[in-house]
């Protein structure tokens, strides 16, 4: 079956520094991989994915992830954050053979000015 | 283009009372559609989801109950509300990314 782990709770950062939001995978097969972020009491906002081809993805709000094979990594990554990226955030999966996302856990990031 | 509406945003129920939130999809045909609830913020839990009309698969046994009258509508409901179903429900729908797009979702609390 297939699982994500997001390995910590929340991450802080001062604004201004780089970003970084870890993300695991297990999927037989090849993955689709995704990050969501979410604003309170808001739904879920698609950042970015990978399907296939160049392992580095960038998406919106200057977010970019790393998509590592022998890893098995998906790493969310933004070289300076802002205030305004504090929410939460999913990593999730789907393996190639069905219709269904897994995600991980979710980790809070705080953009501390 | 593709769009989901969930409605209400916000709901206080009292215990015993029952529920019924809806979903709607536009823009596209014989989705697949999904009910999560979030609790605290957090994780996501899969309730139900749905290849098609009337075809229902439910994750978790709880006091909730889905229902898929039509192509593009998802339906939540409880005949009993319970304190333990307060929670941020989301309706999602398998879009053509691979991914998911998400509702706004509904602020539930019973009391």
């Amino acid at each position: 079956a297939q699982s994500v782990a997001q390995p910590e709770d929340q991450v802080n950062v001062a604004e201004g520094n780089p970003l970084t939001v870890k993300c695991t995978y297990s999927v037989s097969g090849n993955p689709y991989l995704f990050w969501y972020v979410q604003y309170p009491n808001r739904g879920l906002q698609f950042l970015l994915k990978y399907i296939t081809g160049d392992n580095l993805v960038k998406g919106s709000y200057g977010f970019e992830a790393e998509f590592n094979k022998s890893q098995t990594s998906f790493h969310l990554k933004k070289p300076s954050a802002l205030v305004s990226d504090s929410a939460l955030y999913f990593c999730a999966v789907r393996d190639r053979g069905n219709n269904r996302l897994a995600f991980g856990k979710g980790n809070q990031v705080v953009v501390i000015p | 283009s593709q769009t989901i509406h969930q409605w209400p945003a916000t709901l206080v129920q009292p215990v015993g009372s029952p529920l019924s939130l809806e979903c709607t999809v536009e823009g596209t045909s014989n989705p697949n559609l999904y009910w999560y609830r979030q609790a605290a913020g957090r994780g996501l839990q899969l309730l139900f989801y749905s290849v098609g009309i009337g075809q229902i698969s439910s994750e978790v046994p709880q006091n909730l109950s889905a229902s898929r009258p039509q192509d593009r509508q998802f339906i939540l409901s409880s005949k009993k509300l319970l304190l333990s179903d307060s929670g941020f429900y989301l309706c999602a729908w398998g879009d053509r990314n691979y991914g998911y797009t998400f509702g706004s979702g509904t602020r539930l609390t019973v009391v």
